[in-house]
C-alpha cells in the first residue's frame, strides 16, 4: 500500500534563514507523482511544488526547492530565506498512478517562522 | 490559474438538517472532483472520487447514504451531508482535477467549515 510519512510535527526556523521539511514515501509503483501543499490558518490548500517519479532533476519554484531521493525515497522541501508569512500546515502528498489519480497526504508539518 | 470555488464557506446547521455543499472549478472543465474531510490539527482524508456522470467512489468507511455527491456537470460537484450530527462537524476541502499533461495537479477550493450543533 501506498504510504506518506512526515516525521516532523512541528518546526521552527529563524526568519530569512532555510529549513528543510521531512517526507519519506512508500509505493511499488514506478510512476508516482509527490507534491508539497501549504496550509495557512484560513484553511486553503496551496500548492507549492511537484516532483514527477521521472524527474532528472529536482524540482524548483523560487524559494521553493524539493530535495528528491529516489533510492531512499525521500521528498524533502526546503525553504530558502524563510520569511513570517510561511508560517503554516505543510502536507506531503504522493499521487497514486492509477488512473483515479487519489492523493495520499502525511500528517503535516507545522511551520512558525520566528522574527 | 486554476481556481476551484467552494459555498457556502462556513455553515452552522442543528443536527438532522442535511447541508449542501458546492464545489466549482471556475475556470477550466473537472472530469474528476475529490471531496476530502480534515478534523483539527489531522491531515486531509480522502472521502470519495466524483466523476462527471457517473456514480462517485467512495474510501473505505465513508457512507455514501449519509455524503452524498453529484457531479452533474463538468465544472460543479456537490456534497450533501444527510441528517447531519455534531460528529460530521469537520471542514470539508474539494478538489478538481485538471489534466496539464503529465503533472495532473488537483486545485483545491478554499473548504467548507461546517459545525452542526
Amino acid at each position: 500500500a501506498q504510504k506518506i510519512t512526515q516525521t516532523q510535527p512541528g518546526m521552527f526556523v529563524q526568519e530569512k534563514e532555510a529549513v528543510t521539511l521531512d517526507c519519506t514515501y512508500d509505493t511499488s509503483d514506478p510512476s508516482y507523482g509527490l507534491f508539497w501543499y501549504k496550509q495557512p490558518s484560513s484553511g486553503e490548500m496551496i500548492f507549492l511544488i511537484y516532483q514527477g517519479s521521472y524527474d532528472q532533476q529536482n524540482a524548483t519554484e523560487g524559494r521553493y526547492s524539493l530535495n528528491f531521493q529516489k533510492a531512499r525515497k525521500s521528498a524533502n522541501l526546503v525553504i530558502s530565506a524563510s520569511q513570517l508569512g510561511d508560517s503554516a500546515m505543510y502536507f506531503c502528498a504522493m499521487r497514486e498512478s492509477s488512473g483515479t489519480y487519489k492523493y495520499i497526504f502525511g500528517t503535516g508539518t507545522r511551520l512558525k517562522v520566528l522574527a | 490559474g486554476a481556481v476551484v470555488s467552494q459555498h457556502p464557506s462556513r455553515v452552522i446547521c442543528k443536527s438532522g438538517t442535511s447541508v449542501k455543499i458546492e464545489c466549482r472549478s471556475l475556470d477550466f472543465q473537472a472530469t474528476t472532483m475529490f471531496w476530502y474531510r480534515q478534523f483539527p490539527k489531522q491531515s486531509l482524508m480522502l472521502m470519495a472520487t466524483s466523476n462527471e456522470g457517473s456514480k462517485a467512489t467512495y474510501e473505505q468507511g465513508v457512507e455514501k447514504d449519509k455524503f452524498l455527491i453529484n457531479h452533474a456537470s463538468l465544472t460543479l460537484s456537490t456534497l450533501t451531508v444527510t441528517s447531519a450530527h455534531p460528529e460530521d462537524s469537520s471542514f470539508y476541502i474539494c478538489s478538481a482535477q485538471r489534466e496539464r499533461g503529465a503533472e495532473e495537479t488537483q486545485y483545491f477550493g478554499p473548504g467548507t467549515r461546517l459545525l452542526v450543533l
